[in-house]
């Protein structure tokens, strides 16, 4: 289970800092993602952490501006947003990797809602 | 950058129908495809993964098959629970991609 927080009305130019909370399984043997998706429209990969941490990689859209981050000892993993504008404005979910899935996504959270507006 | 193409964006079909949508990619992608499947409100659910395996738990009437640039995803006979918007996803090692989205609705 996958449990995201932190989504929140922020102004442009703010940052903010979601987390998600899981359960369940076996957090740190799993690569994590972010993928979000605005108002109406479709999903977007945003970033994603390897098991142990030492990897991550980003969309071209937030790269210099999100960091992705985790905390195996609490199975919890956080994105850090800044400089955020309008377009960053979306529904944030997290992800867990499946290996034996072909690296998709089995397990989603509910997601947690970024506004950024003045 | 690989691009995903979906078509059609909408579909009209009604219950008992065979619907497929296709999933085009810019370059080859080998076998690296996904679906899924997503409700109004609700997070994406896996339903296909490495173009055609079906995922633990998905009826049997969702399925997958492709290769290369081209991918399908079909359900044999469309049940009300599957009025939904559904996904292609593809994996390149260090960045996923998403394609625009096809939403199946009443006819």
């Amino acid at each position: 289970q996958l449990l995201e927080s932190g989504g929140d009305l922020v102004q442009p130019g703010g940052s903010l800092r979601l987390s998600c909370a899981a359960s369940g399984f076996t957090f740190s043997s799993y690569a994590m993602t972010w993928v979000r998706q605005a108002p109406g429209k479709g999903l977007e990969w945003v970033s994603v952490i390897s098991g142990g941490g030492g990897t991550t990689f980003y969309a071209d859209s937030v790269r210099g501006r999100f960091t992705i981050s985790r905390d195996n000892s609490k199975n919890t993993l956080s994105l850090q947003m800044s400089s955020l504008t309008a377009e960053d404005t979306a529904l944030y979910y997290c992800a867990k990797v499946s290996y034996s899935s072909g690296w998709s996504n089995d397990c989603w959270g509910q997601g947690t809602l970024v506004t950024v507006s003045s | 950058d690989i691009q995903l193409t979906q078509s059609p964006s909408t579909l009209s079909a009604s219950v008992g129908d065979r619907v497929t949508i296709t999933c085009r990619a810019s370059q080859s992608i080998s076998s690296w495809v996904a679906w899924y499947q997503q409700k109004p409100g609700k997070a994406p659910k896996l339903l296909i993964y490495k173009a055609s395996s079906l995922e633990s738990g998905v009826p049997l009437r969702f399925s997958g098959s492709g290769s290369a640039t081209g991918f399908t995803l079909t359900i044999s006979s469309l049940q009300p629970d599957d009025f939904a918007t559904y996904y292609c996803q593809h994996y390149n090692f260090s960045s996923w991609t998403f394609g625009q989205g096809t939403k199946v609705e009443f006819k």
